[in-house]
């Protein structure tokens, strides 16, 4: 049974600075790999999508990494913002209609 | 609208009570999934429609949890004699094909058990 670990829960970090978000998955049989951004009291936007024959993915200030053999994914995100402050989720598919999110890590970027 | 939406998106319910939560999802998406996540937690998966066939409840969990989409497009979760801990937010997402594809979500209901 697949399962998806996120570390860390918390985060917090002053403007500017580049940070590292960690997703670990339990079964390295994956189709693709996806991370969204939920704030408070809204639904799941998503970031980035990694296909399971691709190393990376990158969009603006974001970039996500994939390693299927470790089963680990990072989700990178340069100079970051207040605004950047959200819950961010990483959410594995084993080639099915069904996505297995991990907790989230909640990121509070400082003004 | 463009995007996925439900309703209401708050809603709170004495304990014993039945609920129904409503969900839109964007024109022409054959498949559409909702999703239960608790406070503090990610979301999991409940039941996956594709049109109105409802094809995977295995998510559901208990009997007291039931879910419909009789005409393809808007669905409907029933939750009956609620309990404490059913409180949580209800996700729904749709999308074109299943298969792999990105999920589009809504904005979710946040359910309150008293």
């Amino acid at each position: 049974k697949q399962e998806v670990t996120q570390i860390p829960a918390a985060l917090s970090v002053p403007e500017g600075e580049n940070l590292v978000l960690n997703c670990s998955f339990t079964d390295s049989a994956i189709y693709n790999l996806q991370w969204f951004r939920q704030d408070p009291g809204k639904g799941l936007t998503s970031l980035l999508l990694i296909q399971s024959s691709q190393r990376e993915q990158t969009s603006g200030r974001l970039n996500a990494s994939l390693d299927k053999s470790s089963g680990r994914s990072t989700l990178y995100i340069a100079a970051s913002q207040p605004g950047d402050s959200a819950t961010y989720l990483c959410a594995v598919n084993s080639g099915t209609y069904k996505y297995i999110f991990g907790t989230g890590t909640r990121l509070k970027v400082l003004a | 609208g463009a995007g996925v939406s439900q309703s209401p998106r708050y809603k709170v319910a004495k304990r014993g009570q039945d609920v129904a939560l409503r969900c839109d999802p964007i024109s022409g998406h054959v498949s559409l999934f909702w999703y239960q996540q608790a406070l503090g937690q990610g979301p999991e998966f409940l039941t996956y429609f594709q049109n109105e066939a409802q094809l995977d409840k295995s998510g559901l969990p208990s009997d007291r949890f039931f879910a419909e989409r009789p005409e393809g497009s808007v669905s409907t979760l029933k939750i009956q004699r609620t309990q404490q801990e059913d409180s949580a937010v209800y996700l729904c997402a749709s999308n074109f094909n299943s298969l792999g594809d990105t999920q589009y979500f809504g904005p979710g209901t946040r359910l309150t058990v008293l």
